[in-house]
């Protein structure tokens, strides 16, 4: 157990729909990001918030968008879900904004869009 | 744009075989992690580099940081079945601060 919580572990949606992932980041850490990973392909940065505020933006689609809370959680938000967008959607946390000790990614949540 | 390029992409060796697998970049990293992904999980991270020339050893794994902290090399002495996975280096840029993760290397051990 890495200490980065995500849920659902799976999701099967259709296409058109809308849906949530969450992640709890470990104990102490402030840094939550958000990375795909689509077959056979590498990690994607979506984004990055530290403390609540958005810190970084990546290739994130305009249907995509995330939220950090005030207990450090965050939920990433996917919405008008196309075939294409079934991926790994995998969370990750660090203590600092930018950190050069890498990063705890927590077991992904696999998205399937029919 | 900035780039951390590994070779070889994929990599198919019997139990026992030593292999290395390259991470390069023209860019100046700050620092360089090595993680390991197994199918359907997260990445794992193996060990953090920072300076450069550093050599460090996990087991049978070691891992090096170019003198320039260019580019990075991890090494696996008798390689095992449980050694299979994708390799990925990461680092943070030392200009631009972003983190990058590089292209991988998929390795697969054979009993």
């Amino acid at each position: 157990d890495s200490g980065v919580t995500q849920t659902p572990k799976h999701l099967i949606t259709a296409t058109g729909q809308r849906v949530t992932l969450r992640c709890s980041p470990r104990s102490g850490d402030l840094s939550v990001y958000w990375y795909q990973q689509s077959l056979d392909q590498g990690l994607q940065f979506l984004i990055q918030y530290y403390n609540g505020e958005e810190r970084a933006k990546g290739n994130i689609l305009e249907r995509f968008s995330a939220q950090q809370f005030p207990d450090l959680h965050s939920e990433l938000n996917l919405s008008s879900l196309e075939l294409g967008d079934s991926a790994l959607y995998f969370c990750a946390s660090s203590v600092a904004a930018s950190s050069n000790y890498g990063y705890t990614f927590g077991s992904g949540t696999r998205l399937t869009v029919v | 744009t900035q780039l951390l390029e590994q070779s070889p992409q994929f990599l198919s060796i019997q139990e026992g075989e030593n292999l290395t697998v390259y991470c390069n970049s023209s860019s100046v990293f700050s620092s360089l992690q090595w993680y390991r992904q197994e199918p359907g999980e997260g990445p794992v991270l193996l060990v953090t580099v920072v300076t450069g020339g550093e050599v460090k050893k996990l087991k049978r794994l070691t891992f090096q940081f170019g003198d320039a902290r260019k580019d990075s090399s991890l090494h696996i002495t008798a390689a095992q079945p449980g050694d299979t996975g994708l390799y990925l280096c990461a680092g943070l840029s030392s200009g631009t601060y972003k983190y990058i993760f590089g292209t991988g290397t998929r390795l697969k051990v054979l009993a």
